[in-house]
């Protein structure tokens, strides 16, 4: 079995500053990818980025970046320069890589709210 | 635009009758998913489809659920003698079955409320 935690239910930031959101997973799979999806009020999820559990560097995308430490269990998204469009749910979620499904778990998620 | 769509968007349906909500995955992806949000909450693996074939269905797929995708296109979600309980965002995914990402693509959503 598959859990995700976050335990930020939600977070203030002022625009123009970096924002980390915590998540720590557990798992038995010995290969699995990290994901973080973004939700906006109109209620879509929105793919930000993925780590796989053995890649050897972190992963970057735009203004996004994974936070990955492995031994802890972590995968953390930090939000650089934040912008008002930013506001939203975030979700961290996880992912068995094997070749049968790949259904997603996801974690209780925290809310951002950027203030100009 | 060639993303996942859902149809309704929304649905106010009163306890006790059925409601189907259809899902539109992108065009060359073979694996579909359905899940549900509560308020709150992160989304919760419902059911998935390879193909035409149902895969895996979550134990929250009660026997009230049912869930098709007769062609390995289009999916139907029905849900029988609705509950109260039953209210929530009910969203769509899909995915590519070839490349390391296996990245799954959301839908807006379907928002059903039960009175």
């Amino acid at each position: 079995a598959q859990k995700i935690t976050q335990t930020q239910p939600g977070m203030f930031v002022q625009e123009k500053e970096a924002v980390t959101l915590d998540c720590t997973y557990d798992t038995s799979d010995p290969s699995y990818g990290l994901f973080w999806y973004k939700q906006p009020s109109s209620g879509e999820m929105i793919f930000l980025i993925y780590q796989g559990s053995y890649d050897q560097q972190n992963a970057t995308e735009g203004r996004y970046s994974l936070n990955f430490q492995k031994a802890r269990k972590s995968a953390n998204l930090v939000i650089s320069a934040s912008q008002l469009g930013d506001s939203a749910m975030y979700f961290c979620a996880m992912r068995p890589i094997k070749a049968a499904g790949n259904k997603l778990t996801f974690g209780g998620g925290t809310r951002v709210l950027v203030k100009p | 635009d060639t993303g996942v769509s859902q149809d309704p968007r929304h649905k106010i349906t009163k306890r006790g009758q059925n409601v189907t909500f259809r899902c539109d995955p992108i065009s060359e992806h073979n694996r579909l998913y359905w899940y549900r949000q509560t308020l709150g909450q992160g989304p919760e693996f419902l059911t998935y489809f390879q193909n035409e074939a149902q895969l895996e269905k979550s134990r929250l797929l009660s026997d009230r659920f049912s869930a098709e995708r007769p062609k390995g296109s289009f999916s139907t979600l029905e849900i029988q003698r609705t509950e109260q309980g039953d209210s929530a965002m009910y969203l769509c995914a899909s995915s590519a079955q070839m490349g390391s990402l296996l990245e799954q693509y959301f839908g807006p959503g379907t928002r059903l409320t039960v009175t």
